[in-house]
């Protein structure tokens, strides 16, 4: 069972920023979370990943809690081409890639 | 640039037909998964190695087979193919890493339909 909730779909204004949540409650101190997406009729690609600490690169940005008991995926200006599913991912053990059901992002104009 | 390459894009084959997906990668990676796709479903592990000649179940196994007698290519085995493998077959790659924490590449997938 993958071991994060995410909600199932969220709407976002072109240009303006997407903020996806996660929840990962159970998420153990060795375990990283990964952030991939899945544009319609392509495999999943990679976004970004983190520990403890927020991380930023040419993609997006990721903020984790405190207690690591949560996530935000943050697109800073979300564009048409960013419409599709996002995953939030716990690494459970040696790289095994357990997708959840994801959140279905809808940029519009 | 990185890749990984599913043999074929589309297929279509005959129950009771043995089908073999292929998937090459060209980073060097020691790990492969193979995952299928269905609408409702999500992404669901089926197999995945971690080196050469050796392969673990992942959550649905049944009915599936998989080689990977190389580094670089990791095949997909239906002995005999039912309409319920109908699928998108996806094939991933990742480093081992130091530090569990290397992102995973995936195909663009290969949709079977077997009729």
């Amino acid at each position: 069972d993958a071991k994060t909730t995410q909600p199932p779909s969220m709407d976002c204004a072109e240009g303006r920023a997407a903020n996806l949540p996660c929840n990962h409650s159970t998420i153990s101190g060795n375990e990283y979370v990964y952030w991939y997406r899945q544009i319609h009729s392509q495999g999943p690609q990679y976004i970004i990943h983190g520990l403890k600490n927020n991380e930023t690169n040419e993609m997006a940005s990721l903020i984790i809690t405190e207690d690591r008991k949560s996530s935000t995926l943050i697109l800073p200006h979300a564009t048409l081409r960013d419409t599709a599913v996002y995953y939030c991912i716990v690494m459970l053990s040696r790289d095994k890639l357990v997708f959840g059901a994801g959140t279905i992002l809808r940029v519009k104009s | 640039d990185v890749k990984v390459t599913q043999s074929s894009r589309y297929l279509v084959k005959r129950t009771g037909e043995k089908v073999f997906l292929e998937c090459v990668q060209d980073m060097d990676h020691e790990n492969m998964f193979w995952y299928r796709q269905d609408p409702g479903l999500g992404l669901r592990l089926i197999y995945f190695s971690y080196d050469v000649k050796m392969k673990e179940k992942g959550d649905i196994p049944e009915g599936y087979s998989v080689s990977r007698e190389k580094k670089e290519r990791f095949s997909l085995i239906l002995e005999s193919a039912s309409t319920n493998q109908t699928s998108m077959y996806l094939c991933a790659s990742s480093s081992l890493g130091s530090l569990l924490n290397t992102e995973a590449f995936f195909g663009q997938g290969t949709r079977l339909t077997v009729v």
